[in-house]
């Protein structure tokens, strides 16, 4: 069965410094990756997603992610974060035959000022 | 971009009786959609998937006589907890794809949170 882990659960990161989070997947085959974004209380926004081609793929809010087949990793990064990408980010990864998310457990960032 | 609604977004029922959650897609024919739930601090996890005028396919340990899941549209897909508890109290989200999206590619609803009391 495919798994998704995103190693860090919480990350804490100072306003204008660079952000990774990390994602890594389980999976034979190459998957389908995204990643999301949910504010509290709210619902998830897609931030990027692979299905193949440049391993590096840009995304909305300056993020942007790097697909490595070697390491079964799709980590994301933003080189200045903003206070407001303070939230939960979700990897997730869909079979290529099929429909079905499957997301990791999620990172908590919080961003000082 | 399309746009996906959840009404309820809060709602507060007693034990033992039914609450409906609406899920529509605004500005798409959404042929399959998808109920997610969300405990505090944790992952979503799909319960189920339901294409349009089809039974819903339940995941592995969702107990499809207490979450009824209808798709009676291209745009309106509702689940009902039927005789809740305060154990299903938690932030259900649905996500509904249309023709045209890639594998995988959904669009998500803002989530309902419900608490039984």
């Amino acid at each position: 069965a495919q798994s998704v882990t995103q190693p860090d659960i919480h990350i804490t990161v100072s306003e204008g410094a660079s952000l990774e989070l990390r994602c890594n997947y389980s999976y034979g085959a190459t998957p389908y990756l995204f990643w999301y974004v949910q504010s509290p209380g709210q619902g998830l926004q897609l931030l990027l997603k692979y299905f193949s081609g440049d391993t590096l793929v840009q995304g909305i809010k300056g993020f942007e992610a790097e697909f490595k087949r070697s390491q079964s990793s799709f980590n994301l990064r933003k080189p200045s974060v903003h206070w407001s990408d303070a939230a939960e980010y979700f990897c997730a990864v869909v079979k290529a035959a099929g429909n079905k998310l499957t997301f990791g457990g999620g990172t908590r960032v919080l961003v000082k000022p | 971009g399309a746009v996906v609604s959840q009404h309820p977004s809060r709602v507060i029922c007693k034990s033992g009786t039914s609450v409906k959650i609406e899920c529509r897609s605004l500005d798409f024919q959404a042929t399959t959609m998808f109920w997610y739930r969300q405990f505090p601090k944790q992952s979503l996890m799909l319960m189920a998937t339901s294409n349009e005028g089809s039974k819903a396919t339940y995941e592995q340990g969702v107990e499809k006589d207490k979450f009824l899941i209808n798709h009676a549209s291209l745009t309106l897909s509702t689940l009902t907890v039927t005789s809740a508890h305060p154990e299903d109290s938690s932030f259900y989200i649905c996500s509904a794809r249309g023709k045209g999206l890639l594998q995988g590619e959904q669009y998500f609803g803002p989530g309902t949170r419900l608490t039984v009391t």
